[in-house]
C-alpha cells in the first residue's frame, strides 16, 4: 500500500512567522511531488509542485524535496491569516500512475 | 491556467434515485481525469480513474455498477451515482491532469441524499 504521511496538526503560527509542513511518502520510485491548499468545503488548489532534489521557491513559498529521506516539506514566509487553511502533500505514484494525497495538515495563522 | 469545470456545484435529491456530475476541462485535453471523494475532515478518497475512449479503472471496495463513470471526450468525463442512498452523500471533486503531470481540481459537488 503507497502511502502519503502528514501530521494532522492543526498547526498554529503567529501571524509573520514561518510556517512549516511536512510529508513523508513510502513509493521509493516516485518522481513527482505536489502541494495543495484546501479550504473548507471547497476543492484544493495547486500551490506547487516540485520532482527535483532541493529547494523550490515560489513567493512565500517554499517546497524542499529529498528523495532519499522520502520527505517533502512546504515552508510558508510571512505566513498570514489567509492561509489558514488544510494543506495537503500528494504523489505521483510510480507504476499505477496514480495520485495519493497524504490526510493534511490543517494550519492555523493567528493574528 | 487550466480550468476545471464541475457541475453541479451542490445537488440534493431523494433517496434512489440517480445523480450525474459533469466534470470539463476547459483549455486543455485530458486524457485522463480521476474522481474523489471526501468526507467531512477527511482526505481526499481516490474513487476512479477515468480515461478517455475506454473503461474506468475503479479502485477497491467502489462499486462500479453503482459509481458510473463515462469518459467519452478528451475534455468531458461524467460520474454518475446511481440509486443513491444517505450514505453516498459527500463532497465529488474532479480533477484532470494536463501534459506536465500536475492535477487540476474542479470546484466539486456536494451531494445529499434524502
Amino acid at each position: 500500500q503507497k502511502e502519503v504521511e502528514q501530521n494532522s496538526g492543526p498547526l498554529s503560527v503567529p501571524e509573520g512567522a514561518i510556517a512549516s509542513l511536512n510529508c513523508t511518502y513510502s513509493d521509493r520510485g516516485s518522481q513527482s511531488f505536489f502541494w495543495y491548499r484546501q479550504y473548507s468545503g471547497k476543492s484544493p488548489e495547486l500551490i506547487m509542485s516540485i520532482y527535483s532534489n532541493g529547494d523550490k521557491e515560489d513567493g512565500r513559498f517554499t517546497a524542499q524535496l529529498n528523495k532519499a529521506s522520502q520527505y517533502v516539506s512546504l515552508l510558508i514566509r510571512d505566513s498570514q491569516p489567509s492561509d489558514s487553511a488544510t494543506y495537503l502533500c500528494a504523489v505521483l505514484t510510480s507504476g499505477t500512475y496514480k495520485y495519493i494525497f497524504g490526510t493534511g495538515t490543517r494550519l492555523k495563522v493567528l493574528a | 491556467g487550466a480550468v476545471v469545470s464541475q457541475h453541479p456545484s451542490r445537488v440534493i435529491c431523494k433517496s434512489g434515485t440517480s445523480v450525474k456530475i459533469e466534470c470539463r476541462s476547459l483549455d486543455f485535453q485530458a486524457t485522463t481525469m480521476f474522481w474523489y471523494r471526501q468526507f467531512p475532515k477527511q482526505s481526499l478518497m481516490l474513487m476512479a480513474t477515468s480515461n478517455e475512449g475506454s473503461k474506468a479503472t475503479y479502485e477497491q471496495g467502489v462499486e462500479k455498477d453503482k459509481f458510473l463513470i463515462n469518459h467519452a471526450s478528451l475534455t468531458l468525463s461524467t460520474l454518475t451515482v446511481t440509486s443513491a442512498h444517505p450514505e453516498d452523500s459527500s463532497f465529488y471533486i474532479c480533477s484532470a491532469r494536463d501534459s506536465g503531470e500536475v492535477l487540476h481540481f474542479g470546484n466539486g459537488t456536494r451531494l445529499t441524499v434524502t
